[in-house]
């Protein structure tokens, strides 16, 4: 069964620390990676996805990299803001219909 | 609307009871999820929806849980003689062109089986 997996599950900062997370997964049958934002009471939405070994990508304060070849995915957020607090999900997709959601990491930005 | 849209947001029920949850897709979106996720995991599939074809059913949990497409577009899931297992966030998914693509949530429905 392919697992995707997330660390931490959840993360305390301070407003203004920068912050990593992880997502794992297998490195076999890879077509692309989903990285979502999922803030409460809201729907989880877009951030990036990455298809090619060495992926970078950049969204203001965010950014993802990617190794295919290894397995994994950083998220980084520069400069937390208490706007930050959601929960991050990894989605990998391997080909047919379905994507594999991690369980996310959720993060709490203390003002 | 402009996004995917879902009803009821909060449904609170009593276990036995059958409930029915609504999805309104972005128009033209041809591929349609749901998914859902209990406390602490990940988001599990239930069901895929893809034009005319036969959906995907393979996630579904158990045969109390059933889902339709009406013309390609609102889609319902009804879960029936529900169980305090089945409380959960579920939510739908549309997507645009192929498989692999970028999926686009509601809001979700928040089932409480009490």
């Amino acid at each position: 069964i392919l697992n995707v997996e997330q660390s931490p599950q959840s993360l305390h900062v301070q407003e203004g620390d920068s912050t990593n997370f992880t997502c794992s997964f297998p490195s076999s049958n890879f077509y692309a990676l989903h990285w979502y934002r999922w803030e409460t009471a809201k729907s989880p939405e877009a951030l990036f996805v990455m298809t090619l070994n060495g992926d970078e990508k950049k969204k203001g304060r965010i950014s993802a990299t990617l190794n295919t070849k290894e397995g994994y995915s950083y998220l980084y957020i520069k400069g937390s803001q208490p706007e930050d607090s959601a929960t991050y999900l990894c989605a990998l997709y391997t080909g047919g219909f379905k994507t594999i959601f991690g369980a996310g990491t959720r993060l709490f930005v203390k003002a | 609307g402009a996004g995917v849209s879902q009803s009821p947001s909060n449904k609170v029920t009593e276990k036995g009871k059958d409930v029915e949850l609504r999805c309104d897709p972005i128009s033209g979106h041809t591929a349609l999820y749901w998914y859902r996720q209990s406390l602490g995991q990940g988001l599990e599939f239930l069901i895929y929806f893809q034009g005319n074809s036969a959906p995907d059913k393979s996630g579904l949990p158990s045969d109390r849980f059933s889902a339709e497409r009406t013309g390609g577009s609102v889609s319902t899931l009804t879960i029936q003689r529900t169980q305090q297992e089945d409380s959960a966030v579920y939510l739908c998914a549309t997507q645009d062109r192929g498989l692999g693509e970028t999926q686009y949530f509601g809001p979700g429905t928040r089932l409480l089986v009490l």
